[in-house]
């Protein structure tokens, strides 16, 4: 049972418009999450995180939104970019479940159109 | 690329053979790990270490080993390489378990005929 799941497999979005990637988890004991991009034969290079006592983490171009009550993330990329189009991969954690790595979801490939 | 080295970065081997995947890092973690990554399926995690001869199983742990004697490298290996083992393959290197980024390789892409 897919307990990351990102139901978008791809997202068009103009130059200079805004980049919002959706993420949903079922496991109510994450805690930590993180978005990952990836370029074509590159690994994965980590974005930005935020931690459950958080709704907003903000990096520059990048903010991601957490609604734990619908367990919900998103990232928002304000302006989008060229340079932005890549896989998107939503991860999650729980500090409270001993070793339970990092669980991903399968991602979402953006292509920002100039 | 946080001091993560994969190798080989590409190789083809043909079904039944063996085959050892080799991720050394220069950042003294503690914490190493396997991904697979598959179109369709994201990143899945293979194993795991958490120390020297220390090592966990994880989603995807089936036909595959892990060995982890210096902190340094965590070898991957396919005692019998399948078609269905064909993949990229992701190594990941983290300072602390949880609430804390991976640092990821840039893969090894492994074709098994």
């Amino acid at each position: 049972d897919q307990q990351v799941k990102q139901n978008s497999p791809s997202l068009s979005v103009q130059e200079g418009r805004i980049s919002i990637l959706n993420c949903d988890y079922t496991n109510s004991m994450f805690d930590y999450f993180l978005w990952y991009k990836k370029y074509p034969a590159e690994g994965p290079t980590f974005l930005i995180s935020i931690s459950s006592i958080k709704d907003k983490n903000e990096d520059g171009r990048f903010t991601v939104f957490l609604n734990k009550s619908a367990k919900h993330l998103s990232l928002h990329i304000v302006p989008s970019q060229p340079g932005d189009s890549a896989v998107y991969f939503c991860a999650a954690s729980s500090s409270s479940s001993g070793n339970t790595p990092l669980v991903f979801g399968k991602g979402t490939r953006l292509s920002v159109i100039a | 690329d946080a001091g993560i080295t994969q190798s080989p970065r590409h190789k083809v081997t043909e079904t039944g053979t063996p085959v050892t995947l080799r991720c050394h890092q220069t950042e003294n973690h503690r914490y190493m790990y396997w991904y697979r990554q598959d179109p369709g399926h994201g990143l899945r995690l293979i194993h795991y270490s958490y120390g020297v001869k220390d090592t966990d199983k994880g989603e995807v742990s089936d036909g595959y080993s892990v060995s982890r004697s210096k902190t340094e490298d965590f070898l991957l290996t396919l005692e019998s390489a399948t078609s269905s083992q064909t993949s990229v393959y992701f190594c990941a290197i983290s300072e602390v378990h949880v609430n804390s980024p991976l640092h990821f390789g840039n893969g090894t892409r492994l074709t098994v005929t």
